[in-house]
Formats: structure tokens, sequence, C-alpha cells
């Protein structure tokens, strides 16, 4: 059965509002989770690796202050797009890592109108 | 800086046919390698995870087999099915704990 999920799976809203995704270990506590993102037939970029109780490391050209993680327990995960734009429609999936083998959630598909 | 290739691109196969998905990385200290599958608007399912001490893994009609030094990996896939259509992706683990790099994917279709 499915170890990582995610929440929603799906989003659709207005450019400027912010949106709150959600990644759940549900196995296993992970003090880091990575969150990846994935633009149409293209392969995953990673954004952003989140650990638990400090502050996430930032991929180079992914803006911290736009993409806010939290990660404030062992099995939970947080991604805000904060005051989304069009061009951060995507696909957005978080991993975490078991004995040096990730485990992907299912997906977020965020479409920003 | 870890560069991952997949050939081919696409690959469109009719149902029965064994068939092969090569992967190539750059810098071949490497921890392990790590075949996925990505159904469209899904998600990733691990496949087969290769350490870098192993030559090959095998699951089903999977085998994924890699050479370090050469900086290879193949996927083979035999007496393929329609349900095995779907993105291949490879990826590599620089070392324990650290990021994983991916390539680009085959996309594989099996025609009944």
């Amino acid at each position: 059965g499915a170890v990582v999920s995610q929440h929603p799976s799906w989003v659709i809203c207005k450019s400027g509002t912010s949106v709150k995704i959600e990644c759940r270990s549900l196995d296993f506590q992970a003090t880091t989770m990575f969150w990846y993102r994935q633009f149409p037939k293209q392969s995953l970029m990673l954004m952003a690796t989140s650990n638990e109780g400090s502050k996430a490391t930032y991929e180079q050209g992914v803006e911290k202050d736009k993409f806010l993680i939290n990660h404030a327990s062992l099995t939970l995960s947080t991604l805000t797009v904060t005051s989304a734009h069009p061009e951060d429609s995507s696909f957005y999936i978080c991993s975490r890592t078991r004995t040096d083998t990730q485990y992907f959630g299912p997906g977020t598909r965020l479409t920003v109108l | 800086k870890q560069e991952v290739t997949q050939i081919p691109a696409a690959l469109s196969v009719p149902e029965g046919e064994n068939l092969v998905l090569n992967c190539s990385f750059t810098d071949s200290a490497i921890y392990n390698l790590q075949w996925f599958r990505q159904d469209p608007g899904k998600g990733l399912t691990s496949l087969l995870l290769i350490q870098s001490s192993q030559r090959e893994q095998t699951s089903g009609r999977l085998n994924a087999s890699l050479d370090k030094s050469s900086g290879r990996s193949t996927l083979y896939i035999a007496a393929s099915q329609p349900g095995d259509s779907a993105t291949y992706l490879c990826a590599v683990l620089a070392a324990s704990g650290s990021r994983l790099t991916f390539g680009e994917g085959t996309q594989l279709t099996v025609n009944p």
C-alpha cells in the first residue's frame, strides 16, 4: 500500500491566492522529505529538501519566500505556494527516503487561473 | 554536476516484444540507481533499486543492470504487455541521504 500520501490530489485556484499541499509519511517517521516539481512531458526537478525541526534547503533558482516549506512533525511536511501565478501551474510531488530507497506520493496537480 | 540521460525518449512496440531502456550518467561515483514507473498524472512507483556494488536486480519480467564504471544502466522488460505502457525514469543517488538526479524518462507504449 501507499507509504506517502498527498493532499489535495488536484487544486485549481485564482492568480494571487496561496495554496497549501500536504505530504504525509504513513508508515515511517521521516526526518527528511523532498519536494519536486514536474512540468508536462518533463522529468522531476528537486525544489527543496524538507528537514524536520529546521529550515528547508532550497535548490538553486527556487524562491524560498514563494514556496514555503514547513516540516513540523516527523510525518508531515507542507508546501505552500504563495501568491500563485499561472506559471506555477505544475505537478508537485513529495517523497521520503527509507534505507536509501525513495518513496513518492501520488502528486498534486496545481492549476492557477 | 551529475547528468542523467535516457534513450530513447519514446518507444512504441507490439505486445509480446522484449525491450531495453537505456540510462547513462556522467559521474560514476554513485551510491545507487533506481528505476521508476510513472503513469500519466500519477506519482512514481519504484521498480528496482541497484546498489553501487551490485550488477543487476530482477523483479518478475523486469531486469535492471548496472555498469558503474561506464556510467550505464539498462532496464530489460520481457514479454511486454499493454499494461506496461508508462513513462520509465531512472535516477541516481550520489550518496546516502543525498538528492536523486533524474533522467528525462522514456515513454513506452505497448500496442495490443
